[in-house]
């Protein structure tokens, strides 16, 4: 069975550069699409974009396109979200989660969450 | 984009009673469309998959019907656990979306 685990919680400064991790455990976690989703306190899920580990393979999000950078580490079973300039806008919740088959289908299981805070 | 509208924002429910939470798609999404639930404090949980499908180890009072545009999410006889935001998410096409939520409070 598939977990995925985060990185802990950040505080950052407007302008700072920021790489948050999802690792995943268990067999076949570089043959599965893994997702990126926000969610602002308090607020819905938006869907940031998709990487495949095996060979990296992205998707993003018109949304977020340029302003985040995904990425994976297949040798250690791990995915990464950076930005290299953060916002207060930026000020959310990351979510982790592996899509079932393929990338057009559903996502679970879901990491526990990064809580990015980006405050001067 | 596909735009999803779920109604309602917010349902206040007593235990046993039946809850029923719509999500209607801006487009036609087939039967591409996942429910989830999310408890204060966690991540979200997969429920049904592809409408109607039930997930693994989700219990039996949730279920959804729908395709199209239209679809619902039904949980019958509530149980006090079941006290969350229930979201829809469409993988029909890119970008991928989510509705707004719909909370549940237990009176």
């Amino acid at each position: 069975e598939v977990q995925l685990v985060q990185s802990g919680a950040e505080v950052k400064k407007p302008g700072q550069s920021l790489k948050i991790s999802c690792k995943g455990s268990g067999d076949g976690f570089n043959k599965y699409w893994i997702a990126w989703v926000r969610q602002v306190p308090g607020k819905g899920l938006e869907w940031m974009g998709l990487i495949y580990p095996g060979d990296s393979d992205t998707r993003y999000s018109p949304s977020f396109q340029g302003q985040i950078t995904l990425s994976a580490d297949k040798s250690i079973s791990t995915v990464y979200l950076r930005w290299r300039s953060l916002q207060a806008s930026d000020t959310a919740m990351y979510y982790c989660a592996r899509i079932g088959t393929g990338y057009y289908d559903w996502f679970d299981p879901w990491g526990q969450g990064t809580l990015v805070t980006v405050s001067s | 984009e596909i735009v999803l509208s779920q109604s309602p924002d917010f349902q206040s429910v007593t235990p046993k009673e039946k809850v029923t939470i719509t999500c209607r798609a801006s487009q036609d999404i087939d039967s591409n469309l996942h429910w989830y639930q999310q408890k204060p404090g966690q991540s979200p949980k997969l429920l049904i998959k592809y409408a109607s499908q039930s997930f693994s180890g989700v219990p039996s009072r949730f279920s959804g019907s729908g395709s199209g545009t239209d679809f619902t999410l039904t949980i019958n006889s509530l149980e006090p656990e079941d006290a969350a935001t229930y979201f829809c998410h469409q993988s029909n096409s890119l970008p991928f979306t989510f509705g707004g939520g719909t909370k549940v409070e237990i009176k």
